[in-house]
């Protein structure tokens, strides 16, 4: 596709359920990364994947975030029993390295706003 | 700690008119980008602007440049002759060139622009 796309845009759930998110990454892009923006904060870090392999996963504030990307192009990021605290713009990413430039730019998706009632 | 601040949580200008919206880090790597990125309402983070922090010329992209100092640890973004378009939150942020390439970002400034 032309550029990173994600969905749902908009989700609402009530605490304690799962919500899954996707992004789908550029064409080709090795590098898929996931960022969480709370109302009125920049963007923080939350996992980086190159390929398939998740290479980082610092960021994820708990054991009840999880993120795959198993075939190295679609990624999910899902939340399992969600909280209030986890409303949040959830932004995905992606970049491919290119040769002899050294600019690791990446580029985003519109987001997906998650809201825990 | 690496960290990017933005002190200056909004900031407005006339059409036609010039802002400079400021930005410092904080890292002891010595390789390393910086870039402005734009997000309007709709919230796609738009890339305004980069720079390689071993290119000691400034980077502009039209109406836009940077003022990159180094040793000061700053990075300020120049907006000429303002468009209504340029409102939007305007974010700092900055990459290391070796690891995951993960961004760090400032809080972002809220650019208002006046008809």
């Amino acid at each position: 596709g032309a550029g990173v796309s994600q969905s749902p845009r908009y989700k609402v759930a009530k605490r304690g359920q799962d919500v899954a998110l996707r992004c789908d990454p550029i064409s080709g892009h090795v590098s898929l990364f996931w960022y969480q923006q709370a109302l009125g904060q920049g963007p923080e870090f939350l996992t980086y994947f190159q390929n398939e392999a998740q290479l980082d996963k610092s960021g994820l504030p708990s054991d009840r975030f999880f993120a795959e990307r198993p075939e190295g192009s679609v990624s999910t990021l899902k939340i399992q029993r969600t909280q209030q605290e986890d409303s949040a713009v959830y932004l995905c990413a992606s970049s491919l390295p290119r040769q002899g430039t050294n600019s690791y730019e990446q580029y985003f998706g519109p987001g997906t706003r998650l809201t825990v009632t | 700690a690496q960290t990017v601040t933005q002190s200056q949580p909004e900031m407005s200008v006339q059409e036609a008119e010039t802002v400079t919206l400021s930005c410092t880090y904080d890292t002891s790597e010595s390789d390393y980008y910086l870039f402005w990125y734009k997000q309007p309402p709709s919230r796609q983070m738009i890339l305004v602007i980069r720079q390689e922090a071993y290119k000691q010329q400034n980077a502009t992209e039209n109406r836009f440049s940077v003022n990159f100092q180094k040793a000061a640890k700053s990075f300020s973004l120049k907006i000429s002759d303002s468009q209504l378009g340029d409102a939007a939150m305007y974010f700092c942020a900055y990459n290391i060139a070796s690891g995951t390439y993960k961004y760090i970002f400032g809080t972002g400034t809220r650019l208002k622009v006046l008809a």
